[in-house]
């Protein structure tokens, strides 16, 4: 199957500071990537969805100016978590869909699990 | 919008033996995905199982099989000769399609332990 890469794996950072995730496609192009915000124990809940060379749609109740998504090539998306504060540690997933595998099939990452001190 | 139930929130299997999950859904789109994930210790989400809903023939993959009743709008999952790897978080999930940002639903969840 496709392969998407998250960097990093982990980051602890110090609250009012931002922090870049980056998801990438390994071995096929992504159209379309997702992110996705999972707390301890719970459900994946889908922030955006972005589109190569377009702004994000995000999910209602998402801030958009603190979550910042940049999807600027068909390999590459970015997320910012701006001004971070100890309510935005979690575990961050994003996925990708694209010229891999069947219709609509997301390819899911493995995770990058923020912590806010 | 789209709804997915799980009612299990957690459930043991010994090894060896069978063990359904179940998920139901709420719709009013007649075509559509639906799926099971697995998110093991490693969180890492890998599909197990799709079924497209103009199908009527039930999905399955190895040992893993699904019983989907459109009509009922109920989803379950089969895992026949549970081993200790199916140990994990699945995850039912529902897609509309609407194109290639076609989003996926996820139900809350049921945590699966296989015991010795």
């Amino acid at each position: 199957g496709a392969v998407v890469s998250q960097h990093p794996s982990w980051v602890i950072c110090k609250s009012g500071t931002s922090v870049k995730i980056e998801c990438r496609s390994l071995d096929f192009q992504a159209t379309t990537m997702f992110w996705y915000r999972q707390f301890p124990k719970q459900s994946l809940m889908l922030m955006a969805t972005s589109n190569e060379g377009s702004k994000a749609t995000y999910e209602q109740g998402v801030e958009k100016d603190k979550f910042l998504i940049n999807h600027a090539s068909l390999t590459l998306s970015t997320l910012t978590v701006t001004s971070a504060h100890p309510e935005d540690s979690s575990f961050y997933i994003c996925s990708a869909t694209g010229t891999s595998g069947r219709y609509n099939e997301q390819f899911f990452g493995p995770g990058t699990r923020l912590t806010v001190l | 919008a789209q709804t997915v139930t799980q009612s299990q929130p957690e459930m043991s299997v010994q090894e060896a033996e069978t063990v359904t999950l179940s998920c139901t859904y709420d719709t009013s789109e007649n075509n559509y995905y639906l799926f099971w994930y697995k998110q093991p210790p490693s969180r890492q989400m890998i599909l197990v199982i799709r079924q497209e809903a103009y199908k009527q023939q039930n999905a399955t993959e190895n040992r893993f099989s699904v019983n989907f009743q459109k009509a009922a709008k109920s989803f379950s999952l089969k895992i026949s000769d549970s081993q200790l790897g199916d140990t994990a978080m699945y995850f039912c999930a529902f897609m509309k399609p609407t194109g290639t940002a076609s989003k996926l639903t996820f139900g809350t969840g049921t945590r699966l332990q296989v015991t010795l």
